[in-house]
């Protein structure tokens, strides 16, 4: 089956800087790439997604990059603020008809003020 | 839309008792899954059904945990008898079968905190 992993588990910034978060996978037929973020005491929530028909995609100051040669894809977040503190987490999927996700084990940002 | 919708969202119980978690996932989706989340094995995919029908069950820990979705808005997780190390939250997740190859957004419950004493 599929495997995630994810990288840091930990990873402390000073606002305002950047925040990089690498997930790797093991399946190549995987196509769908989501990333949520769970705030402390509540459910994961989508932040951004990728297909594998693009190797990019940026909605504010968040970003996905996929690599699907080296079987590889990561998040960015640029300008980061406090309220970015939270686990992130990245998973995998072989699409539609295969609609269950593989979760990394998630990466706990902390944004210092 | 509400979203998707758990109850109860906390349940402590005494080891050996039955536990029963409910769950309602967005009208219109035809994939609902079961996730438990601790902090030492992060997401566990439990069970997932597709238009009501359990599809995969192998991540169900043991016997002790059943799950039915005996119509398309209404799921349950129970175990019976529960033990202090089921302890975790456990959410309730549904999506939509897209047309083409890609999955669609997974769309997470606020979950329920079980604490087995």
């Amino acid at each position: 089956g599929e495997n995630v992993e994810q990288h840091p588990s930990t990873l402390s910034v000073q606002e305002g800087d950047s925040a990089v978060i690498k997930c790797t996978y093991s399946d190549s037929a995987s196509n769908y790439f989501p990333w949520y973020k769970q705030e402390l005491g509540k459910r994961p929530q989508l932040i951004i997604d990728i297909r594998s028909n693009v190797g990019e995609k940026k909605d504010q100051r968040i970003a996905v990059t996929l690599n699907k040669t080296a079987k590889h894809f990561s998040l960015h977040i640029t300008e980061t603020q406090p309220e970015d503190s939270a686990v992130y987490f990245c998973a995998a999927s072989r699409g539609s008809g295969y609609s269950t996700l593989t979760f990394g084990k998630g990466t706990m940002l902390l944004v210092s003020p | 839309d509400a979203g998707v919708i758990q109850s109860p969202r906390h349940e402590v119980t005494e080891m050996g008792q039955e536990v029963t978690l409910r769950c309602k996932p967005i009208s219109g989706h035809d994939y609902l899954f079961w996730y438990r989340q601790t902090m030492m094995r992060g997401l566990e995919l439990l069970i997932y059904f597709n238009n009501n029908v359990p599809i995969d069950d192998s991540g169900m820990p043991e016997d002790r945990f059943s799950a039915k979705m005996p119509n398309a808005s209404f799921s349950t997780l129970k175990i019976q008898p529960s033990e202090p190390r089921d302890s975790a939250v456990y959410f309730c997740a549904s999506t939509n079968q897209l047309a083409g190859a890609f999955a669609d957004t997974q769309y997470f419950g606020p979950g329920t905190r079980l604490t087995v004493l």
